[in-house]
């Protein structure tokens, strides 16, 4: 079965700062792995994603992601924070092949991030 | 260009009424998908469609949910006879392309507020 865990609820950084948050998933077979961020009353934006290839994805607005297959991590990174990132991150996963069932993102509680000024 | 589209953002219905959910996805996109997201919870996956047809409805918590799309474009989900523990964040998104076929990330809309009195 697939799932995604995202330990924390809460992440605190000043501004300036480099942000992590965290990832860990769990799929049969190969994943896809996506980060989406929601802002209030808005829609899920999508950030970036991991198909293969290099362990280091890029994404909008500065961000990047980490795969590691060894840890089964998915972690979000960005090398100095804004108080503009300050919103909810979800991480999700599905797995890659052919079957019925691929259309469905499993998404972990998400993460609320919160830069300070 | 535009994004997917939710009507109604709001409803709130009576104990035992049927609603109806509208979603409007991206224009060209293929395959179209119905989340729920819970307060504090990331999304959770209800059904989705590649075209016209249904792909995967295993994520309906029960028969009063429904879900069609009959020509490829909008998409209805229906609730009968709703009750209390339906209240959630609906959420409809598109891929340009069915998940068998790649990576494509899922677009989503700003979701429909569904309280149930």
């Amino acid at each position: 079965a697939q799932s995604v865990a995202q330990p924390e609820d809460q992440v605190n950084v000043a501004e300036g700062n480099p942000l992590t948050v965290k990832c860990t998933y769990s799929v049969s077979g190969n994943p896809y792995l996506f980060w989406y961020v929601q802002y209030p009353n808005r829609g899920l934006q999508f950030l970036l994603k991991y198909i293969t290839g290099d362990n280091l994805v890029k994404g909008s607005y500065g961000f990047e992601a980490e795969f590691n297959k060894s840890q089964t991590s998915f972690h979000l990174k960005k090398p100095s924070a804004l108080v503009s990132d300050s919103a909810l991150y979800f991480c999700a996963v599905r797995a890659w092949g052919r079957g019925s069932t691929l259309g469905r993102l499993y998404f972990g509680r998400g993460t609320q991030l919160t830069v300070w000024p | 260009g535009a994004g997917v589209s939710q009507s109604p953002r709001y409803k709130v219905t009576k104990r035992g009424q049927d609603v109806a959910l509208r979603c409007d996805p991206i224009s060209g996109h293929v395959s179209l998908y119905w989340y729920r997201q819970a307060l504090g919870q990331g999304p959770e996956f209800l059904t989705y469609f590649n075209y016209e047809a249904q792909q995967d409805k295993s994520g309906l918590p029960n028969d009063r949910f429904s879900a069609e799309r009959p020509e490829g474009s909008i998409s209805t989900l229906t609730i009968q006879r709703t009750e209390q523990r339906d209240s959630a964040m609906y959420r409809c998104a598109s891929s340009l392309a069915p998940p068998s076929q790649g990576s494509y990330e899922q677009y989503f809309g700003p979701g429909t507020r569904l309280t149930v009195t």
